[in-house]
């Protein structure tokens, strides 16, 4: 079935960046806009953005802009999310899930990366 | 900016009927779609579109939508539906998720 599989754990200092990838797998990977979700230990979901794999446009969330960059690379059906000047609010498990329908829902979750901000 | 409510905690018996509701201003305007999320794992899409069951997901899941609130309904609840549920709705970008639900099944 349609698989999406993330890049393993990370542990950065702060001040650092970060770049995630979201290898998909058994569908067309330009057909579905890619989204980026992170949930911070114990808490809920926080959306960062999202990327078409077509055309390589993107859509951030307000508190992301200027941190993070979402590009793609369609040759290996992969995503991928970057994101600077990490802090220690940065540590999450980061997600990237496939959008479907007009009204944006996601029927297909990565496996989930955790991204460790530490000095 | 919009904002989707979820009570902290929810308890049921087993066997009987948990209802997890998603409260919004005028939400029964938008598609309201719910994930469970069991300890460890990723997020799985339980309904979409108000009341649409995703493939696999068991009869026993139902939603609803109407005025300013969101219901996901179990019924018969088993003991492996402890989780934490989410709701989810598109605002004209931002995506937005309530802020989870755990159930516990007594």
């Amino acid at each position: 079935q349609v698989q999406l599989v993330q890049s393993g754990a990370e542990v950065k200092k702060p001040g650092a960046s970060v770049k995630v990838s979201c290898k998909a797998s058994r569908y067309t990977f330009i057909d579905y806009y890619i989204h980026w979700v992170r949930q911070a230990p114990g808490q809920g979901f926080e959306w960062m953005g999202r990327i078409n794999p077509h055309s390589g446009g993107t859509n951030y969330a307000q508190n992301f802009q200027g941190r993070v960059t979402m590009t793609r690379e369609t040759s290996i059906s992969t995503a991928y999310m970057e994101l600077t000047r990490l802090t220690s609010d940065d540590t999450a498990v980061y997600y990237c899930a496939r959008e479907v329908g007009i009204t944006v829902w996601f029927d297909t979750w990565g496996q989930g990366t955790l991204v460790t901000v530490s000095s | 900016s919009y904002e989707l409510t979820q009570p902290l905690s929810v308890s049921v018996a087993l066997g009987q009927t948990a209802r997890i509701t998603c409260g919004g201003n005028n939400i029964g305007s938008k598609n309201v779609h719910w994930y469970q999320q069991k300890p460890g794992q990723a997020p799985v899409l339980v309904i979409y579109r108000d009341s649409y069951r995703t493939s696999g997901i068991p009869e026993r899941f139902s939603g609803s939508n109407s005025g300013n609130t969101a219901t996901l309904t179990i019924s018969r609840a088993q003991a492996g539906d402890e989780a934490d549920y989410y709701c989810q709705v598109w605002d004209t970008s931002p995506v937005l998720f309530g802020g989870g639900t755990k159930l516990t099944v007594l």
